[in-house]
């Protein structure tokens, strides 16, 4: 079945160090989001993408970079990780541009940054 | 831009009981509201949704209503079961491209059925 796939699952590292958490789809969608979850904060999004030449900066986005290196493909990465990125990260697509559709969420990365 | 409020927070129901969940936005422009369900440790899930020309949608046991005068929008689920236990989210986009495309999601209610 077509999917959208996080890896690491789970991963701990130092402050100041650099991490990349990476996201695959094979659902052959353009819209490609990254959501940071935190209990009592919901879902917030930090970074998102339309297509490989199109980044956009969501609310939080703050001590985060992305890079989309395919349409399939969409990578976040804190360049510099500190304790209070400790947080459940979500990878989402979409498929059309209307809006007036679901997204479909990865598995989730827990990063713990200690 | 677009706000999501979502009540109560946290709501606990016995078995058989129905279960509420309340959303309201902020943006009138707004007209997609899915909901999500997401198990303890595992990925949100769309189970409903609903279009600003619709006021009310069922499946099986959930249904979502919505009032675009009041600007609010609720998750109903009947006879609950303890399968239902978990986080849900509403959300709400504007339906067109680019970034008012994107969803603005509530902060989640933790739902718990009691058997």
């Amino acid at each position: 079945d077509a999917d959208v796939t996080q890896t690491p699952r789970n991963r701990i590292t130092k402050t100041g160090k650099r991490i990349m958490l990476e996201c695959s789809q094979t659902k052959g969608h353009d819209r490609m989001y990254w959501y940071r979850q935190d209990p009592g904060l919901g879902l917030r999004l930090i970074y998102y993408s339309f297509d490989v030449k199109d980044i956009n900066k969501g609310e939080i986005s703050d001590g985060y970079s992305v890079s989309r290196q395919a349409q399939a493909k969409f990578s976040l990465s804190l360049e510099s990780a500190i304790p209070n990125q400790t947080a459940l990260y979500f990878c989402a697509t979409s498929e059309s541009g209307t809006g007036l559709d679901g997204y479909t969420f990865g598995s989730g990365t827990r990063l713990t940054v200690v | 831009g677009e706000n999501v409020e979502q009540h109560p927070s946290t709501l606990s129901v016995q078995e058989g009981d129905s279960a509420v969940i309340k959303c309201t936005y902020s943006d009138s422009a707004s007209n997609y509201f899915p909901w999500y369900k997401q198990e303890l440790g595992k990925r949100p899930q769309l189970i409903i949704d609903i279009r600003s020309n619709v006021g009310e949608k069922k499946d099986q046991r959930i249904a979502v209503t919505l009032n675009k005068t009041a600007k609010h929008f609720s998750l109903h689920i009947t006879e609950t079961q303890p399968e239902d236990s978990a986080v849900y989210f509403c959300a709400a986009s504007k339906g067109y491209g680019g970034s008012q495309g994107n969803l603005i999601f509530g902060k989640g209610t933790k739902l718990s059925v009691k058997p």
